[in-house]
Order: structure tokens, then C-alpha cells, then sequence
């Protein structure tokens, strides 16, 4: 089984900086998916951002970047200009095609973007 | 596309009744999950449908717990003799075929008294 770890409870940044949320995983498989998801306090989980196992290329969405490690089994999201809009709680999950096909969530990280 | 949606968006029971909670997947998608949430975690994973069949339900979190998909649309999940330890959000995923990627909806969240 695979588990993902959020060693961040929480983090702040200032507006318009930068900051990056920590995430490591473990599992056996070759063939996986990563994805950030973002949860505002309104609750509806929102997709951030995916990586494919197989890909070396970080994936990149606009403002929110990956550092994709997979020798280390990290996956680190990095946000850019941050903005008040970004505060939430970020979750990092993995996703197994070939098994039970569920997510595997963190614990998350609770993000507050200071004025 | 208008999202996957949930109803209820709230629910509150008294111990020891049952509750049906509904989702409605983005159109097209063809599989379907639900998971829990629980106040200051990440979401815990219940049940997978692939069009109408129940391909995993080894993580429903007891025999009170079920979960339908009939026509392969909609999904109901049902909890029976509700606990106070079912307090919780659900949350409902949808992903396409061709994809894995699992879009969410707003959740359902029960209060059991």
C-alpha cells in the first residue's frame, strides 16, 4: 500500500512571494500519478496540479510548479506570486492505476498568504 | 460541464438512522468514488464504481455502509443506524476513462446526534 506525508502542517507567505509545500510518498509501483489539490475553506477540493510517474518533465500550471523527485519520492509544489486567493489547505495524493485505484492523501497543509 | 455535484450538502440524522447521500458525476465519466473526510485530514477512500459495477468496497468503513451505482450515472451511498462516529464529510469523484485524474464535489456533510 502506498502512503504520502506532509511533514508541513502549515506554512505562510507573504503576497506576491514564493513558497514551497513538501510532500514524500511511498509505493512499489512503477506506474503512478501525483497530484496537488487545493481546499478552501468552503470545502470543494480543487485540482492544482498532476505529474505522471513515467514523465521527468515538472509539471507546470500557471503560477503552481512541481519539483518531481522520483529517485527520493518527493513531490514538492512550488507557488509563485502568491495570492490571497491561494490560502487553503493543499493536499498532496497518489494515485495507483494498477491496483485499487483510489487516492492516497497526506495529511495536508494548511497555507495562509499574509498581506 | 458542470461539475459533479452532491445532495444533500448537509445532513443532520439522530443516532441510529439511516441516510442516503446522492452524486451526480460529470457527464461522461465513467468512474465514480467515494471517500470520507474527517475535520483536519486528508480524505480516507471508500468505494470505487467503474460504469455500474463495484469494482472495491474492501475499504467501506463497516457493513452499515453501502453503495450503488445502477445505471452506471449517479451514485447513492447509504449509511444505516447511523453513529455518532460517522460525523464526517463525504465526498464524491469522478474521472473519465481516458483519464485518472478525480474531480470532486462540494461534499456532503453529516452531523449525527
Amino acid at each position: 500500500a502506498q502512503t504520502v506525508t506532509q511533514s508541513q502542517p502549515e506554512m505562510s507567505v507573504q503576497e506576491a512571494e514564493t513558497v514551497t509545500l513538501s510532500c514524500t510518498y511511498d509505493t512499489s509501483e512503477s506506474d503512478y500519478y501525483l497530484f496537488w489539490y487545493k481546499q478552501p475553506p468552503s470545502r470543494q477540493m480543487i485540482l492544482v496540479i498532476r505529474q505522471e510517474a513515467y514523465k521527468q518533465q515538472n509539471a507546470t500550471e500557471n503560477r503552481f510548479s512541481v519539483n518531481f523527485q522520483k529517485a527520493a519520492k518527493s513531490f514538492s509544489l512550488k507557488i509563485s506570486d502568491s495570492q490571497l486567493g491561494d490560502a487553503a489547505m493543499y493536499f498532496c495524493a497518489c494515485f495507483i492505476s494498477g491496483s485499487a485505484r483510489q487516492l492516497t492523501f497526506g495529511s495536508g497543509t494548511q497555507l495562509t498568504v499574509l498581506p | 460541464d458542470t461539475g459533479v455535484s452532491q445532495n444533500p450538502r448537509h445532513k443532520i440524522t439522530k443516532r441510529g438512522q439511516n441516510v442516503t447521500f446522492r452524486c451526480d458525476p460529470i457527464s461522461e465519466h465513467n468512474r465514480l468514488y467515494w471517500y470520507r473526510q474527517t475535520l483536519g485530514q486528508g480524505p480516507e477512500f471508500l468505494t470505487y464504481f467503474q460504469n455500474e459495477a463495484q469494482l472495491e468496497k474492501s475499504r467501506l468503513l463497516s457493513d452499515r455502509f453501502s453503495a450503488e451505482r445502477p445505471k452506471g450515472s449517479f451514485s447513492t451511498l447509504e449509511i444505516q443506524r447511523t453513529e455518532q462516529g460517522d460525523s464526517a464529510m463525504y465526498l464524491c469523484a469522478s474521472s473519465s476513462r481516458d483519464n485518472w485524474t478525480q474531480y470532486f464535489g462540494p461534499g456532503t456533510r453529516l452531523l449525527v446526534l
